[in-house]
């Protein structure tokens, strides 16, 4: 059973600093690990999807690697800003064919303070 | 391009009814995915449907049921609601099941009294 932990649960830093969230999971057979961040109430807003053959993938001031191998992903965020104030969730895709599903970690709160 | 949506956005039930949930995904995507997120178990998968089929299911009991009709959208139902139920829904759509990226609505935030 894929198991996805993120730590920590919670990150307050300062506005302008650069920032890694982690996320591990249990079982390195992998479709993809996707990045969320999630407002109060809101719903998701993907922020970066990589697939299992991939190292690292990159929008804007984001940067998301995964090493399938060690079970694990970082999402770098760089010159954080308040707006960046969120919920980070990553996920995976797993399971045999005709049976993937997406497991969720627990999430890391940040936030900036500015 | 419009994105996923999901009506209602809030719905108050009591115990014992039944609700209803609708999600139209985005124009193009096939599949649907269903998750319940509360505080205390997080976001937990419920179902996907592709093509009109269920593909895979999760670990609910069979009080929750969904389908999907032959434009995408989807609907999910809850029977005899509980307190329990009281949740975040979220659906999300996606080109194919498979390793495309999911693309969430807004949610349904439903409380059961």
């Amino acid at each position: 059973k894929q198991e996805v932990t993120q730590i920590p649960a919670a990150l307050s830093v300062p506005e302008g600093e650069n920032l890694v969230l982690n996320c591990s999971f249990t079982d390195s057979a992998i479709y993809n690990l996707q990045w969320f961040r999630q407002d109060p109430g809101k719903g998701l807003t993907s922020l970066l999807l990589i697939q299992s053959s991939q190292r690292e993938q990159t929008s804007g001031r984001l940067n998301a690697s995964l090493d399938k191998s060690s079970g694990r992903s970082t999402l770098y965020i760089a010159a954080s800003q308040p707006g960046d104030s969120a919920t980070y969730l990553c996920a995976v895709k797993s399971g045999n064919f005709g049976n993937e599903k997406l497991t969720f970690g627990t999430g890391t709160r940040l936030t900036i303070i500015p | 391009k419009a994105g996923v949506t999901q009506t209602p956005r809030y719905l108050i039930k009591t115990r014992g009814q039944q609700v209803t949930l609708s999600c139209s995904p985005i124009s193009g995507h096939r599949s649907v995915s269903w998750y319940q997120q509360t505080p205390g178990q997080g976001l937990q998968f419920l179902f996907e449907y592709f093509s009109e089929t269920q593909r895979n299911k999760g670990n609910f009991p069979g009080r929750f049921s969904g389908r999907q009709f032959s434009n995408s959208r989807s609907e999910m139902n809850v029977s005899t609601l509980e307190l329990g139920d009281s949740a975040l829904y979220l659906c999300a759509s996606s080109t194919t099941p498979f390793t495309y990226e999911q693309y969430f609505g807004p949610g349904t935030r439903l409380t059961v009294t």
